[in-house]
This record gives structure tokens, C-alpha cells and sequence, in this order.
């Protein structure tokens, strides 16, 4: 079993470019989270996806920023316009709708705005 | 805004010694999990309890819950060096919920 899988690892983009990253959660998942952490914080909610609905988001979650999760699988997250702000663990985490609640995460993605 | 704040935010003991760490949350909840993250890494999930179970145990851990006080502790019993990670105690509201509310973490440290 491969647990919760994030592309890239890492990314270093300038002020104003557009990102995206991925996230490939547990196969019979069909939860799938985004949170940002910045450092010596704890995540913070973002978006959440059953299946392929959206069905939160978070405030934090600026217009600048979009999440999809076509076909109920892989999920993206695409930060526009990136401002230094932007930097932060982007963390994806998956889970049963019938679980209890405990969520599985992907090792993140460090993104680094210049 | 995070729901729970752990106590202390930073901790250092010697190995094999027992660490305990606190988290106090705002609103009743449906269980409230504690996840353990390695410097730079995600997070896993250690242990889960619910709003009417009162204390729980995984191997070295032991879970406390008091919902009149609204608070947790999780103890690590005879520590070891694997164990330095932050800690985060994260609730989720009530059992329909979407998502789990994450706290501000005990950083942890063992002392060989």
C-alpha cells in the first residue's frame, strides 16, 4: 500500500508566477484535504474534496487560489500570482468519510516565493 | 483560527524519562487525535479519542480527555531519541464534520 503521495517536494518560483502542485491520496480514500503550515504552526484547513465535489473552503483560501479533484483521485492546488506570503507546507491528507475523522498525510510541499 | 492550544509549546527531557503534553480546545467536540510530525515532514496519526471515552493507551502513549475542562494530555512513557518530533492535538466537532481542527504543537525533545 502506498500511502498519501505530494509532487513536488519542493518549489522555488518568483513573486507573480502561478504554481500547482499535486496530491495522490490513498486509493480507496474518498476524503481529500489541502492545509498550509507555515513554520512552528500547526495546519490549517483549506479545502476539502468528497469525491470530486469541493465541499469547503476555507477563508484563507484567497481567489488567487484553486483546487480540483477531476475524477475523484489525484487532486491540485494551484496558487496564482504567488506572493512571498504564499510560503508555507502545503500538506494534502486523505480519508475515509466513514472514518473517525483521523486523516492521512503526504510528506507536503515546501513552497518558497522570491 | 486553530481550536486547541498545547502546553508547553516547547519541551526537553532526558531519554527514558516520560513526557506529557496538554491541549485545551474551545468548543465540544466529537473526539479529539493527536499526530506527531518530524522536523520538515507530515504528519501521522497516533492516537484517537472520543468526547465519551475518558482515557485511552496505544503502546507508550496514554491519552486523557476531560470535557468538562475541555482538555487532553498525551503521555510518552520511557522516551526515546525517535520520539524528538512536535506534537499536535487536532479535534473534529462533531461526527457529520469535514475536518479536524489542528492546535499550535509541543515541540519535543529527548536528550540522549
Amino acid at each position: 500500500d502506498t500511502g498519501v503521495s505530494q509532487d513536488p517536494r519542493h518549489k522555488i518560483t518568483k513573486r507573480g508566477q502561478n504554481v500547482t502542485f499535486r496530491c495522490d491520496p490513498i486509493s480507496e480514500h474518498n476524503r481529500l484535504y489541502w492545509y498550509r503550515q507555515t513554520l512552528g504552526q500547526g495546519p490549517e484547513f483549506l479545502t476539502y474534496f468528497q469525491n470530486e465535489a469541493q465541499l469547503e473552503k476555507s477563508r484563507l483560501l484567497s481567489d488567487r487560489f484553486s483546487a480540483e479533484r477531476p475524477k475523484g483521485s489525484f487532486s491540485t492546488l494551484e496558487i496564482q500570482r504567488t506572493e512571498q506570503g504564499d510560503s508555507a507546507m502545503y500538506l494534502c491528507a486523505s480519508s475515509l468519510a466513514s472514518g473517525g475523522g483521523e486523516q492521512y498525510f503526504g510528506p507536503g510541499t515546501r513552497l518558497t516565493v522570491t | 483560527s486553530q481550536q486547541g492550544e498545547e502546553d508547553p509549546q516547547a519541551l526537553s527531557i532526558q531519554e527514558g524519562e516520560n513526557a506529557t503534553m496538554n491541549c485545551s480546545y474551545k468548543t465540544s467536540i466529537n473526539n479529539l487525535q493527536w499526530y506527531r510530525q518530524n522536523s520538515g515532514r507530515g504528519l501521522v496519526h497516533l492516537i484517537l479519542i472520543r468526547s465519551n471515552e475518558r482515557e485511552k493507551h496505544s503502546g507508550r502513549l496514554r491519552v486523557t480527555l476531560d470535557t468538562s475542562k475541555k482538555s487532553s494530555s498525551l503521555l510518552i512513557t520511557a522516551s526515546r531519541a525517535a520520539d524528538t518530533a512536535s506534537y499536535f492535538c487536532a479535534t473534529l466537532r462533531y461526527s457529520s464534520a469535514s475536518k479536524i481542527i489542528f492546535g499550535s504543537g509541543t515541540r519535543l525533545s529527548i536528550r540522549p
